[in-house]
């Protein structure tokens, strides 16, 4: 099975900063890659597929990148609404698999 | 607007059964792939298992054997049995939509709001 690996789990961050968060996948997925924002006691909310398609009505400050085995998803300038949880998800042939998350809070 | 709704979670002891509902509105339900998703208290997020629009299933191995999905497009929902409940099947029970129809293995646009099963005696 292909394994999702996040880093850093938790990242402290100030309002205005600019974050990037990284996911591996041990194996090639081609840019079968999503990235999901959950807050505390919300169902995750989908911000970016196919690694760098931003989802409609997300703000463009969120950016994916990479192919492969590696992938960003990178904040260009941090807003109060942003600290949250972030999941990486890759979803190729017939399984469905999260990273561990990344919990982004205020420095 | 598209929602998902869930419902039929409950405290129930190790080794018995529940059955998961999810009701969908405001798409076609019939031509778009469902998953069910699960996360453990202050975990992170596990897929358990989806039903594609040809009624194609798949499961995580911990769930094999033991989970059921399937779907009525007749009612617009999808349904997760769950059966030889253990204690780490103990989490909220998210269901969701697939970004593209027809597609089988995409990322997840909608999403519901979850119903908590806890397995304990």
């Amino acid at each position: 099975d292909i394994q999702m690996t996040q880093s850093p789990s938790t990242l402290s961050a100030s309002v205005g900063d600019r974050v990037t968060i990284t996911c591996r996948a041990s194996q090639s997925i081609s840019s079968w890659l999503a990235w999901y924002q959950q807050k505390p006691g919300k169902a995750p909310r989908l911000l970016i597929y196919k690694a760098s398609n931003l989802v409609s009505g997300v703000p463009t400050r969120f950016s994916g990148s990479g192919s492969g085995t590696e992938f960003t998803l990178t904040i260009s300038s941090l807003q109060p609404d942003d600290f949250a949880t972030y999941y990486c998800q890759k979803y190729s042939t017939y399984s469905w698999t999260f990273g561990q998350g990344t919990k982004v809070d205020i420095k | 607007e598209p929602q998902l709704v869930e419902s039929g979670g409950g405290l129930v002891q190790p080794g018995g059964s529940l059955k998961l509902s999810c009701a969908a509105s405001g798409f076609t339900f019939s031509t778009y792939t469902l998953t069910w998703v699960r996360q453990a208290p202050g975990k992170g997020l596990e897929w358990v298992s989806t039903i594609t629009v040809g009624g194609t299933t798949y499961y995580v191995d911990s769930v094999k054997g033991r989970f059921i999905v399937s779907r009525d497009n007749s009612q617009n929902t999808v349904f997760l049995q769950m059966n030889s409940l253990r204690a780490e099947d103990t989490a909220l029970y998210y269901c969701a939509k697939d970004l593209t129809p027809q597609w089988e293995f995409d990322a997840f646009d909608i999403w519901g709001q979850g119903t908590m099963v806890t397995v304990s005696s």
